[in-house]
């Protein structure tokens, strides 16, 4: 069945980085968009940014930029979102969400059909 | 950035009965809009999507209408498994934005 399994929690200090990783199975990776977005605990969602597995662009939002860097995998069909300089605000559980619309122009993104199960990354001095 | 504003914050509904949750977009997002569902724990749902489509298994009971700036999410008939916060969200232009979310509790 079409599934997402995202890599474990992390613990991390200011300052450093954290890169997790999302796996898609049951389906064509290339042919769906991939977005990120988290989750503050207890607050709502924010997405961060999307990223093309086919070509491996990208678009992050503004408050994101600098800061973020979404990559692929065509070999394992894998996503990653680095997110680097980390701050206590940063705690949050962190999923992967396909784009509903199967090879859609750049740009013209959809709902978000397939979540992930969640990374919580938290961080800590 | 569109701002989506969702009431009410919190919806008390006793089981069997009818729910209505609103969803206000800050300028017209024409149909471009999603509703999920998110229990503790667990990622969003995809419930709806094009305002008005119901998602891939969705229950009949769950329906969705509005376009332009308002929008409502139905729940006909509450079963104990839709007590969950429900968040819309606008794709019509990006970043996509979520509401704040609606907590649909057992009254």
């Amino acid at each position: 069945q079409v599934q997402l399994v995202q890599s474990g929690a992390e613990v991390k200090k200011p300052g450093a980085s954290v890169k997790v990783s999302c796996k898609a199975s049951g389906y064509t990776f290339t042919s769906y968009y991939m977005h990120w977005v988290r989750q503050a605990p207890g607050q709502g969602l924010e997405w961060m940014g999307i990223i093309n597995p086919s070509g491996g662009s990208t678009s992050y939002a503004q408050k994101f930029q600098g800061r973020v860097t979404m990559t692929r995998d065509t070999s394992t069909s894998t996503v990653y979102m680095e997110l680097s300089s980390l701050r206590s605000e940063d705690t949050a559980v962190y999923y992967c969400a396909r784009d509903r619309s199967y090879i859609a122009p750049w740009g013209d993104y959809d709902a978000f059909d397939i979540w992930g199960q969640g990374t919580m990354v938290t961080v800590s001095s | 950035e569109i701002v989506m504003t969702q009431s009410p914050a919190t919806l008390s509904v006793s089981p069997g009965e009818r729910a209505t949750l609103s969803c206000r977009a800050s300028q017209s997002v024409s149909s471009n809009l999603a509703w999920y569902q998110q229990k503790p724990g667990q990622a969003p749902r995809l419930l709806i999507y094009g305002a008005s489509t119901r998602a891939t298994g969705i229950p009949a009971r769950f329906s969705g209408s509005g376009s332009g700036t308002e929008f409502t999410l139905t729940i006909s008939s509450l079963q104990s498994e839709d007590f969950a916060v429900y968040y819309c969200q606008q794709y019509n232009n990006w970043p996509g934005t979520f509401g704040q979310g609606t907590k649909l509790e057992i009254k």
